[in-house]
């Protein structure tokens, strides 16, 4: 069965440092999401890519986030300069569908567990 | 703003018994609703779903119905099992103006015990 796939599952780095976290979306989706998971909080909503372009982003999302699509397979979430409360789960999603709907299932990836020191 | 409110954990059950998990949102207009599952160390799982009012989503012996008038989504099962230890999340994916990006409840962490 196809599933999301997401490298390194655990990474530390130093504040200040640019972190990239890696994606392999299921190969015949077309929506790419991040999510990220603060210990203990809820899971909130990053960035919807969409076409090789972001679609939607939340207020979370700020200059410090970007996200590449560089070689049709991958799907990358970059930090430019950490922070110590950026310390979280990162889970990468996608889907297929075609429009906005909301129904489509999304196929989560395991998470990469970021750790700002 | 949209928002899903779910039931405080954790919860601790014995095998067999009823499993009701409370989930409540805030939405505009038809929110498309969702529970999911995560194992340990695994990702996030789709259980099951409802995309309009009234209708029930059922799946691995779990239900829930999307009740419009109390804006609710509750999760049951009426004979847990060891295996469905894991954390439970509600969530929605707002009616329209979005990409499909799901909002999520905080998580209900259950263990089963036998």
């Amino acid at each position: 069965e196809p599933e999301v796939t997401q490298t390194p599952s655990h990474q530390v780095t130093q504040m200040g440092q640019e972190v990239i976290l890696r994606c392999v979306p299921i190969s015949n989706h077309l929506y790419f999401y991040w999510y990220r998971q603060i210990l203990g909080q809820k899971v909130e909503f990053l960035v919807s890519f969409y076409n090789n372009e972001i679609s939607e982003k939340s207020e979370i999302f700020d200059d410090q986030f970007s996200v590449e699509r560089p070689d049709g397979s991958n799907f990358t979430l970059k930090i430019r300069s950490t922070k110590l409360e950026d310390s979280a789960m990162y889970f990468c999603a996608s889907r297929v569908g075609q429009g906005a709907t909301g129904a489509y299932e999304q196929y989560f990836g395991p998470g990469t567990r970021l750790t700002v020191t | 703003g949209d928002s899903v409110t779910q039931m405080e954990g954790p919860v601790t059950l014995s095998e067999e018994a009823f499993l009701t998990i409370n989930c409540t949102y805030t939405a505009t207009g038809y929110p498309s609703l969702f529970w999911y599952v995560q194992y340990p160390g695994e990702g996030l799982q789709l259980l099951l779903k409802a995309t309009k009012a009234d209708d029930k989503g059922s799946n691995k012996g779990f239900e829930a119905t999307y009740r419009k008038e109390t804006t609710s989504f509750h999760l049951e099962k009426g004979s847990v099992q060891v295996s469905d230890s894991a954390v439970y999340f509600c969530a929605l994916s707002p009616a329209r103006g979005s990409q499909g990006n799901l909002i999520f409840g905080k998580g209900t962490k259950l263990s089963v015990k036998p």
